[in-house]
């Protein structure tokens, strides 16, 4: 059965450095999501993601966070500056269909800002 | 606002007692409704969908319109059904609200 994968399973970074989460989604996909749990929270809507432009975001989706799909398979979600806030699980999604088709969510990748 | 609450942090039960974890929710319109779980080490993965009205490893949820609930059961709990559980809502088909608002998770021991 086709899974979600994300790469790393792990980061650690330095405040303010730049970061790039990277997702492959299942294949016949067409949106794709970025989640976000911090520890011991809900886990948080960042971004959709379809035809190529983000069709919704949150407010914690802010200037330092991008979203591209650089090639057919890739979909990385990208921080420019790192806060210790942003430590974090980070999930990718995806579905066929908008709404009511099920997200498969991919394993996640835990994010240490130090 | 849309909301998912789930009142339980931490539900313990014995092997073969019932299982209730509780999920109201607030939104303006006719929502979907999911039950998610998320078992030791593992990727959140869709335990059921109210819209199916199936039931899943003997799990199943009605949703209640009146009062905005969608409590996930069981009859006789398993050690296996340990696990994180999460409630989350999207919107209906045409609404163009398609992100999930998950609740703040409720943790299911199961003992021997």
């Amino acid at each position: 059965e086709p899974e979600v994968t994300q790469t790393p399973s792990h980061q650690v970074t330095q405040m303010g450095q730049e970061v790039i989460l990277r997702c492959v989604p299942i294949s016949n996909h067409l949106y794709f999501y970025w989640y976000r749990q911090i520890l011991g929270q809900k886990v948080e809507f960042l971004v959709s993601f379809y035809n190529n432009e983000i069709s919704e975001k949150s407010e914690i989706f802010d200037d330092q966070f991008s979203v591209e799909r650089p090639d057919g398979s890739n979909f990385t979600l990208k921080i420019r500056s790192t806060k210790l806030e942003d430590s974090a699980m980070y999930f990718c999604a995806s579905n066929r269909v908008r709404s009511q088709e099920t997200q498969y969510f991919g394993p996640g990748t835990r994010l240490l800002v130090l | 606002a849309q909301r998912v609450t789930q009142p339980e942090k931490l539900l313990s039960v014995f092997k073969g007692a019932p299982v209730e974890l509780k999920c109201n929710y607030s939104y303006s319109g006719s929502p979907e409704l999911f039950w998610y779980v998320q078992y030791s080490r593992q990727r959140l993965q869709l335990l059921l969908r109210h819209i199916s009205r199936e039931s899943i490893k003997g799990f199943t949820a009605d949703l209640n319109k009146g009062e905005t609930s969608f409590h996930l059961k069981k009859p006789f709990a398993q050690e296996e059904d340990s696990a994180m559980y999460y409630c989350a809502l999207s919107g209906g088909r045409g609404t163009g609200f398609q992100k999930l608002v998950f609740g703040t998770g409720t943790r299911l021991l199961v003992s021997p």
